[in-house]
């Protein structure tokens, strides 16, 4: 059980927008930033979103982040095939411990 | 260019001890944490700890605690994770990788990962 809970699944067409939702509590997204991860089948992941809502140099801007209060959303628009893959959220709570979601697996239909 | 480049793949028997290795380049190794993730089979992230190489400082997730040692070597810009007596439960692949992040502001992110390295404990 993961202390932050994402969705187990999304799907979506290619060009639509998904979004990937991260719940949390007041001690961790509430209290603290949030990025994001995508890990591509057997690669190690990598950082798509960090700060809520800045994207590293590299990223396109089709991936967006927003938070608000306790929870977190993952925007992706204009779908490609090659998004296929696990998304996790990840903050720190306040004992100054670094959390991840269960993560969500994004199917591009 | 930032690097991290882990060692390889391990083969083990319950008991066994065992240092993966995280080699960095690129950048000032004291001046940022490197952080353990592990990923056990099909499952999700878990962090297990991270260490300032700067002046060793290391936390470790309760979850972990006690059942592995992280620690780095200025020296040669390495970070290690070790286990002195493996479990097959530690069967997974580990992750390093470097923090970014101002401290006390919640602000920390995993900005560069090493490959992986799997661990394989069976009898």
């Amino acid at each position: 059980q993961s202390v932050l809970t994402q969705p187990p699944s999304v799907s979506a067409a290619p060009g639509q927008r998904v979004t990937i939702s991260c719940s949390g509590s007041s001690s961790n997204i509430g209290s603290n930033y949030v990025s994001w991860y995508q890990q591509l089948p057997r690669t190690a992941p990598k950082v798509l979103i960090y700060e809520n809502n800045k994207r590293p140099s590299g990223i396109p801007g089709r991936f967006s982040g927003s938070k608000s209060g306790t929870s977190a959303t993952l925007a992706i628009t204009g779908l490609q095939t090659g998004d296929e893959a696990d998304y996790y959220c990840a903050t720190w709570d306040s004992s100054l411990t670094a959390v991840f979601g269960g993560g969500t697996r994004l199917t591009v239909l | 260019e930032v690097q991290l480049v882990q060692s390889g793949a391990e083969v083990k028997k319950p008991g066994e001890s065992l240092r993966v290795s995280c080699k960095t380049s690129g950048y000032t190794f004291i001046n940022y944490w490197v952080a353990w993730v592990r990923q056990m089979p099909g499952r999700g992230l878990e962090w297990m700890g991270n260490v300032y190489p700067g002046d060793s400082d290391t936390r470790y997730s309760p979850s972990f605690r006690g059942q592995g040692t992280i620690s780095a070597d200025k020296s040669i810009t390495t970070a290690y994770l070790q286990w002195n007596s493996l479990k097959a439960s530690d069967t997974g692949i580990y992750y390093c990788a470097r923090l970014r992040g101002s401290y006390g502001s919640g602000s920390y992110f995993f900005e560069f990962w090493g490959q992986g390295t799997l661990v394989t404990v069976s009898s």
